[in-house]
């Protein structure tokens, strides 16, 4: 019953520094998404994945990459972090359609330092 | 562009009272999908209710219920009998029904404290 599984929980970065997000479904959801959460922002989606092999940009992918490895997976990786990529990630999935809902992980504290 | 806005940051609530939480939303999609989620201070996202846009009838989950203005794009999420355990941040929002590659977008959030 494990839904939506994001790891890491925490992370501390220094600046330049990459690293992945890795986030997996066992839901056999089509759509996956990738959030940052600021504070008075509310959610901004970065990255879109309507289906396998697919990939489009959010409102904020600058500074991101994604890979759809698999119907399963969905990675978002920073290849040079810096300070305002400072957030709380979330991934979510939902079945096809514009009805269903979003399940989501836990999400990522991410400090870039 | 579709966009959405919630335009109170904080609220609050007497508890046993109802509030209501606004929600304005923009698209040019004829079909799209409105949906509220609750975030409580331990982080998790909680769907709670959703409204599609061709419902004819106001969607209704127990005590939250969606007045669904279409011609005004308003979406509000009203809590009945407000329960101090519905203190969280909730947010609004909408996924276009475009040949099922919507991308699901989120308002800015309201904080909603339930007083006692």
């Amino acid at each position: 019953n494990a839904g939506v599984t994001q790891t890491p929980k925490f992370q501390v970065l220094k600046t330049g520094q990459s690293m992945t997000l890795q986030c997996a479904q066992d839901m056999n959801h089509n759509s996956m998404y990738w959030y940052r959460q600021d504070p008075g922002m509310g959610l901004r989606l970065i990255y879109y994945s309507a289906s396998e092999g697919t990939t489009d940009k959010g409102e904020v992918p600058n500074g991101y990459n994604v890979s759809r490895l698999n119907k399963r997976e969905f990675s978002l990786r920073l290849e040079s972090a810096a300070p305002s990529q400072t957030s709380v990630y979330f991934c979510a999935s939902s079945a096809q359609g514009a009805s269903t809902e979003a399940f989501f992980g836990q999400g990522t504290r991410l400090t870039v330092v | 562009a579709q966009k959405i806005t919630q335009t109170q940051p904080g609220m609050f609530v007497q508890e046993k009272e109802a509030v209501t939480l606004d929600c304005t939303y923009d698209t040019s999609d004829q079909s799209y999908g409105l949906f509220w989620y609750k975030q409580p201070s331990s982080g998790e996202m909680i769907f709670l209710i959703y409204q599609g846009s061709y419902d004819e009838q106001n969607a209704t989950e127990g005590r939250y219920s969606l007045n669904f203005q279409k011609a005004r794009k308003s979406a509000n999420l009203v809590i009945s009998a407000s329960q101090l355990g519905d203190s969280a941040m909730y947010f609004c929002a909408m996924r276009p029904y475009s040949g099922n590659t919507g991308k699901l977008i989120f308002g800015q959030g309201t904080t909603l404290q339930v007083k006692p």
